[in-house]
């Protein structure tokens, strides 16, 4: 199994509202990824997880808040965005601790703030 | 500041090689080459990466000069489902920050 899940796959909300973002592999890796991506724009790095723990924070608003809750699974959950934050949000995973870093890629979650 | 450029776009005819330049001029000893692609509405997918060698997979093929400050990725007969966004991406080999630059959109005609 090669696959990385996300849901849901579209999701509107208000700017008062509070939301979450899962995702999850069955690979065994031990790394996990949050991206934002805008419309015609490249991917960008939030967060990254090695063995549940966070491990790189690219300065993100705490609006988003990451959690990994075991080495399968990872949140992003959403509270007061603002419609800037719309966007294509992906996951990924690789095994960590590796020279070799090869990143899978859910379909991601196209977000939309109102 | 991107650390690769790439043509914003390209065409190639089906069946032909499609043939994707980047240069990566201060490219360091320790950064890896990595390119991936995104087909539209969906995430991005791992092609092929490479440090000095040139390499090929079932997917595609790397060539990297002698001074590692350009590569191109070749796509030996280029189908209509090629049509994507292709990334190059210099990677070092303790990291694990994948920082995309703009891509190229190639866009592979009947």
């Amino acid at each position: 199994d090669t696959e990385v899940t996300q849901t849901p796959k579209h999701l509107v909300m208000g700017m008062t509202n509070k939301k979450s973002l899962k995702c999850e592999q069955h690979m065994g890796h031990r790394a996990m990824y949050w991206y934002k991506q805008k419309a015609k724009k490249p991917p960008e790095l939030m967060f990254v997880y090695s063995y549940e723990k966070l491990s790189i924070n690219e300065s993100v608003p705490s609006r988003f808040s990451p959690e990994c809750p075991n080495s399968s699974l990872l949140n992003l959950h959403l509270h007061a965005l603002q419609p800037e934050d719309s966007a294509l949000y992906l996951c990924a995973s690789s095994q960590a601790g590796m020279w070799y870093n090869e990143q899978f890629f859910g379909p991601g979650t196209r977000l939309t703030v109102l | 500041d991107a650390k690769t450029t790439q043509p914003p776009s390209m065409d190639c005819a089906e069946g032909r090689a499609a043939n994707l330049p980047c240069n990566h001029s201060t490219i360091s000893g320790n950064e890896y080459v990595y390119w991936y692609r995104q087909i539209h509405s969906q995430g991005p997918q791992y092609i092929i990466h490479g440090l000095k060698n040139n390499e090929t997979n079932e997917m595609a093929s790397l060539i990297i000069t002698e001074d590692r400050k350009s590569s191109t990725l070749i796509l030996p007969h280029a189908t209509l489902r090629d049509t994507a966004v292709y990334y190059c991406i210099l990677q070092e080999t303790s990291g694990s920050r994948l920082t995309f630059g703009e891509g190229t959109q190639l866009t592979v005609n009947p």
